[in-house]
């Protein structure tokens, strides 16, 4: 049982789709994070939001777009993707302030770009 | 800048047998260490973390790291391994002091430990 849950966990979309992966965490905490996990290479983080601002966007190409409509819940919209996009989307959560704290992840969505 | 070296990609082992997954890093700052474990088709779960004070940290599921600051080594340890263990392991490091309002972790590239029996 994780306090952060991720959906679709899997998921299949055609270059030119749009399609949407979603994330909501239960702990009360108020920064959330998309990262991106590729085989054979370190976790990426993609972005970071703090009460519902954006805090981070680590060079991340538009074609995907985060929103943060509050600290509970985080979406990853996806358009126009392409097949080396196909990996482990990882959604995590932590309490603000402390770069000590723990950070929580949910289970992941599998993407795989057609 | 802060960078994470995982110096084993695999590790084999079989069961009840001692085990060692190593871990180095590199910054400028004084830093917070972490390992977490993914195992098949699951999202990452915190083994243990190092903030201050002892530098040997007891974690989850019997597993032990310690902290080296002269050598810059966070190496993870259990003296028996089961079946169960076998997973995705990952050391991570943050700046102590950060002040982006959030946890700047940053990742090794993990070690598969395959436990066989």
């Amino acid at each position: 049982e994780t306090g952060v849950t991720q959906t679709p966990r899997h998921l299949v979309m055609g270059m030119t789709n749009k399609k949407s992966l979603k994330c909501e965490q239960h702990l009360g905490h108020n920064a959330m994070y998309w990262y991106k996990q590729s085989a054979k290479k370190p976790l990426e983080l993609m972005f970071v939001y703090n009460f519902k601002e954006q805090t981070e966007n680590n060079s991340v190409p538009s074609r995907f777009s985060p929103e943060c409509p509050n600290s509970s819940h985080l979406f990853l919209h996806l358009h126009t993707l392409q097949p080396e996009d196909s990996a482990l989307y990882l959604c995590a959560s932590s309490q603000r302030r402390n770069s000590g704290n723990t950070i929580y992840f949910g289970e992941g969505s599998w993407l795989t770009v057609v | 800048a802060q960078s994470v070296t995982q110096l084993d990609s695999q590790v084999p082992v079989f069961e009840e047998a001692p085990v060692e997954l190593r871990c180095n890093y590199s910054s400028s700052v004084s830093v917070y260490l972490f390992w977490y474990v993914q195992y098949p088709n699951q999202g990452l779960q915190l083994l243990l973390k190092y903030l201050s004070g002892s530098t040997l940290v007891k974690g989850i599921n019997g597993f032990e790291a310690e902290f080296n600051k002269s050598q810059t080594s966070f190496h993870l340890r259990k003296p028996s391994v089961h079946i169960s263990d076998t997973a995705e392991y990952f050391c991570a490091v943050s700046p102590v002091g950060f002040s982006g309002g959030y946890n700047k972790l940053i990742f090794g590239a993990g070690t598969r430990l395959a436990v066989h029996p």
